[in-house]
C-alpha cells in the first residue's frame, strides 16, 4: 500500500516550457486534490476534484489545468511554465464521508524550478 | 485576505517541556480544524483534528482546544521530544465548499535536547 505517489520528485524548467506532474493514490479515494507550498505561504489550493469525472478550482488555478483520468490518478499540467510557478507541489486524497473530518493524505512533493 | 492565520512562524523550546501552537480563523462555518507536521523533503501528515462543536481532543502527547468565540486553537504537544521538530499546519475544512481544506502559513518547531 504506496499510498499517494507523486512524479518526478525534481523538475527544472525553461520559461515557456510545459510539463505535466503525476499522482496516483491506491486507497480508493474518491476525491483529490493538488496544492503548491510557497515559504511562509502554507499551502494553496491549486485545484481538487471531488469525485472521478468532476474538477473544480482551488484558491490559485491561474496557469494550471487538471486532469482526473480515473479514480487512482489526478494530474496537473503547466501550459507554458513562470517563474512565478517555482515551488513545491502537493497532491493529496481523501475519502469523502458524511461525518469525520476528512483527512487528507499527501503525497511526497514535486519541487519543481523555472528558470 | 488569510482566513486561516498562524501568527508565530517559528517556536523553540526545551526537551520535556510544552510546546504550545496556535492558528486564529475568520470564517464561522468551518466544520472541522486539522493539525498537520511536515517534515523537510516530506508530505504533510495528519495530527490531530477537532470538530468545530467541541472544544478539545486530546491524543496522546497531542491535545487540542478551539475557543468558538474567540476564533481561536491551539496544539499543545506534552512533553516535547526532539523528533517533534518539523513544521505544523494548521487547517481549516468547510465542507459546504466543496470539503476544501484552507491552511495557515505553518510554525517551525524546533526541540532542543
Amino acid at each position: 500500500n504506496a499510498g499517494v505517489t507523486q512524479t518526478p520528485k525534481f523538475q527544472v524548467l525553461k520559461t515557456g516550457q510545459s510539463m505535466t506532474l503525476q499522482c496516483a493514490q491506491d486507497m480508493n479515494h474518491n476525491s483529490m486534490y493538488w496544492y503548491r507550498q510557497d515559504p511562509g505561504m502554507g499551502l494553496r489550493l491549486i485545484y481538487y476534484s471531488a469525485s472521478e469525472g468532476t474538477t473544480d478550482k482551488g484558491e490559485v488555478p491561474n496557469g494550471y489545468n487538471v486532469s482526473r483520468l480515473n479514480k487512482r490518478e489526478f494530474s496537473l499540467r503547466l501550459e507554458s511554465a513562470a517563474p512565478s510557478q517555482t515551488s513545491v507541489y502537493f497532491c493529496a486524497s481523501s475519502l469523502l464521508r458524511t461525518g469525520g473530518n476528512n483527512e487528507q493524505f499527501f503525497g511526497p512533493g514535486t519541487r519543481l524550478t523555472v528558470l | 485576505d488569510q482566513q486561516v492565520k498562524q501568527n508565530s512562524p517559528s517556536l523553540s523550546v526545551q526537551e520535556g517541556r510544552i510546546s504550545i501552537l496556535n492558528c486564529d480563523y475568520t470564517n464561522s462555518m468551518f466544520d472541522y480544524f486539522l493539525w498537520y507536521k511536515k517534515y523537510p523533503a516530506e508530505g504533510p501528515t495528519f495530527l490531530i483534528s477537532i470538530s468545530s462543536i467541541k472544544d478539545k481532543n486530546e491524543d496522546g502527547r497531542f491535545t487540542v482546544f478551539l475557543n468558538k468565540s474567540a476564533k481561536h486553537l491551539s496544539l499543545h504537544i506534552v512533553p516535547s521530544q526532539p523528533g517533534d521538530s518539523a513544521v505544523y499546519f494548521c487547517a481549516a475544512l468547510s465542507k459546504a465548499a466543496g470539503n476544501k481544506l484552507t491552511f495557515g502559513g505553518g510554525t517551525r518547531v524546533l526541540v532542543k535536547p
